[in-house]
Formats: structure tokens, sequence, C-alpha cells
């Protein structure tokens, strides 16, 4: 069954360092998504993508984020320049068509800032 | 707010009995969904029902939507060890790109 795939599985970095996390979605999906999971706390959203562009994103996903699809199967989130408060569980997902479908979430990428 | 609200926060039971979850939601909604997740992991899609429908059965699984009360049930059937886990609803108003999760129901079935 096909599955969204997420690297690193864990990532520690120093305070005020740039990380890329790199998930790989679905292959028929066109719509993708990041949220985060801070430890003991709910899921956030933080922004969704389609056709090469953002099309939602959260008041948390401020300008030390970005998302890109390099190529035609890989979707990163990057974050500039790290900060504590940035450590938490990082999770990809995909939808064939969007908030109509389910999505489908990838294992997720544990970053520690330290 | 798109944010369903899940109620219990918490439920234990016996493995074999049945486990209800509800979510209460305050907007018109296109769909609502359900997800599980086992303990830091990812999230697992259980079930979509649409706003057109009341009832909607997968497995062991069973939800309903009552749009007049803005709420839905997830109901799970003979319950095992591995249905431990916690549970969200997600309702989807029309055009949002997005899921918006609540606190969830942590279950935990006793063997």
């Amino acid at each position: 069954e096909p599955e969204v795939t997420q690297t690193p599985s864990h990532q520690v970095t120093q305070m005020g360092q740039e990380v890329i996390l790199r998930c790989v979605p679905i292959s028929n999906h066109l719509y993708f998504y990041w949220y985060r999971q801070i430890l003991g706390q709910k899921v956030e959203f933080l922004v969704s993508f389609y056709n090469n562009e953002i099309s939602e994103k959260s008041e948390i996903f401020d300008d030390q984020f970005s998302v890109e699809r390099p190529d035609g199967s890989n979707f990163t989130l990057k974050i500039r320049s790290t900060k504590l408060e940035d450590s938490a569980m990082y999770f990809c997902a995909s939808s064939e068509q969007g908030s109509s479908y389910e999505q489908y979430f990838g294992p997720g990428t544990r970053l520690t800032v330290t | 707010s798109q944010q369903g609200e899940e109620d219990p926060q918490a439920l234990s039971i016996q493995e074999g009995e049945n486990a209800t979850m509800n979510c209460s939601y305050k907007t018109s909604i296109n769909n609502l969904q359900w997800y599980r997740q086992n303990s830091g992991r990812g999230l697992v899609h259980l079930i979509l029902i649409r706003s057109n429908e009341r009832e909607k059965h997968s497995g062991r699984l069973r939800v309903t939507l009552d749009t007049s009360k803005k709420s839905s049930s997830l109901l799970i059937t003979a319950s095992r060890a591995a249905d431990t886990a916690s549970y969200f609803c997600a309702p989807v108003i029309q055009g949002a790109q997005k899921l918006v999760f609540g606190q969830g129901t942590r279950l935990t079935i006793n063997p």
C-alpha cells in the first residue's frame, strides 16, 4: 500500500541553524501538508500546498518557514533559523483531491532544537 | 472555528467491549474525518463521512453524523488491545485546505 515517507526520523540541531525536513508524498496525490505536534499537545496545521504554491497557512507558519516541491517526488519544509520552541514532531501529509478527501500522514520527523 | 471537540477526554474499557467517542463542532461542514494516533506516531485516517451522510461503516468502525446537532460519534465494536490510541475528529468546512485537530479521546483497552 502506498505510504508517505519522511526523513530523517530524528533531527537534532542547534538554535539558529537551518533545517530541512523531507517528505515523499504518495505519488498520485496533488495536495501536500505540514503539521506539527509539540510534545503533549495537539496536532497543529502549518501549511497546505497545491499546484506549486501555498494554498493556506497558519499563524505559526511565519517568515522563518518555507516549503518547496523541488522535483516531482519530494516536498520539503525549511526552518530558516530554528528556535527552542520549534522542537516538535513534524508530520507531512498528502491528499488526492484536497480536503474533501482523506489525508495520509507520514511517520513524522522529531526535531530537537538545543 | 473548524475544530472539533472530542468527548470523553479519556476512556478505559475491557477488551471485547465496545467503545464510543463523541465529537461536537460549531460550523457547517463539507465532511468530517476520524483519525487515530498511536503514541508518538503519525495519524492514520479511519473514516470520512460527508455532510449528506448519516452513518458509515468500515470493519469494526461505525460513524454517525448529525448535522442538525453538529455532532458525530465513532463506535469501535469488539475492541482489541491494538485499538489503544488517541482518536481525533476533524470537521472540514467547505473550501478549507487543512485539518484542525482537538485534544482527542485517549482510548485504553485493558486485556
